[in-house]
């Protein structure tokens, strides 16, 4: 139940397209969404983070779409460029009370390619 | 701004050295996180801390332990290091519910 389910493991796109990066979760409790972007050799960083009283967040290129029903929620790069070529990690968090409180579950990861 | 450090960021050990991996905050957060992380996978944590003098196991299991002493520092300890130790470790920290911020990680090879 504290899994979150990250799709696809990689994904290949021509410059100025758009990349969608998806997740699913099934803990109910999860209250905190954010989305961390690696480069190789370099600790995660956080990108873009959600919560889901909203159903969509927008920071530049990058919009986190959550669906709380379906318990889904996406990343979209619009203009994809070389340099997002990372890989990406969404995560989930749970609801304030007890010592696990903000740990992050993270999902496997995709590994995003954008070709010039 | 977010400012995490680890040392050191490269280590090349023989197997059965002792080796601690430095990592310190600057922003007073109260949890702070190791991870273990083989190239482009998961990350796995391995143990985590809500303040000083609390540490708990992580998902992962590890040989390795950690110190909670002072609210900026988060060391971790391998006593006897093996080649099944090579991997990547990140400490990250954070501030109640919102995201963590990593650090730039430790390269560990044991040979």
């Amino acid at each position: 139940q504290q899994q979150v389910k990250q799709s696809p493991q990689s994904l290949i796109v021509q410059k100025g397209g758009i990349s969608i990066i998806n997740c699913a979760y099934e803990n109910t409790a999860f209250d905190y969404f954010p989305w961390y972007q690696q480069f190789p050799g370099k600790g995660p960083a956080l990108l873009i983070a959600i919560r889901p009283d909203v159903s969509e967040k927008k920071e530049g290129r990058f919009t986190i779409s959550f669906n709380k029903s379906a318990k889904q929620f996406s990343l979209h790069i619009m203009d994809s460029q070389p340099g997002d070529s990372a890989t990406y990690f969404c995560a989930a968090s749970l609801k304030a009370g007890g010592t696990s409180y903000g740990k992050l579950t993270f999902g496997q990861g995709t590994i995003l390619t954008v070709h010039p | 701004e977010a400012d995490i450090y680890q040392t050191p960021r490269y280590l090349v050990i023989g197997t059965g050295k002792k080796i601690t991996l430095e990592c310190s905050q600057t922003m007073g957060h109260d949890k702070m996180y190791w991870y273990q992380q083989d190239p482009g996978m998961e990350l796995h944590l391995i143990h985590y801390s809500y303040g000083v003098n609390s540490t708990e196991k992580g998902d992962l299991s590890s040989e390795s332990t950690v110190s909670r002493i002072r609210t900026e520092h988060f060391p971790l300890t391998l006593e006897s290091a093996r080649p099944s130790h090579t991997s990547q470790y990140l400490c990250a920290s954070s501030e109640g519910g919102t995201g963590e911020y990593f650090g730039p990680g430790t390269r560990l090879t044991v040979t």
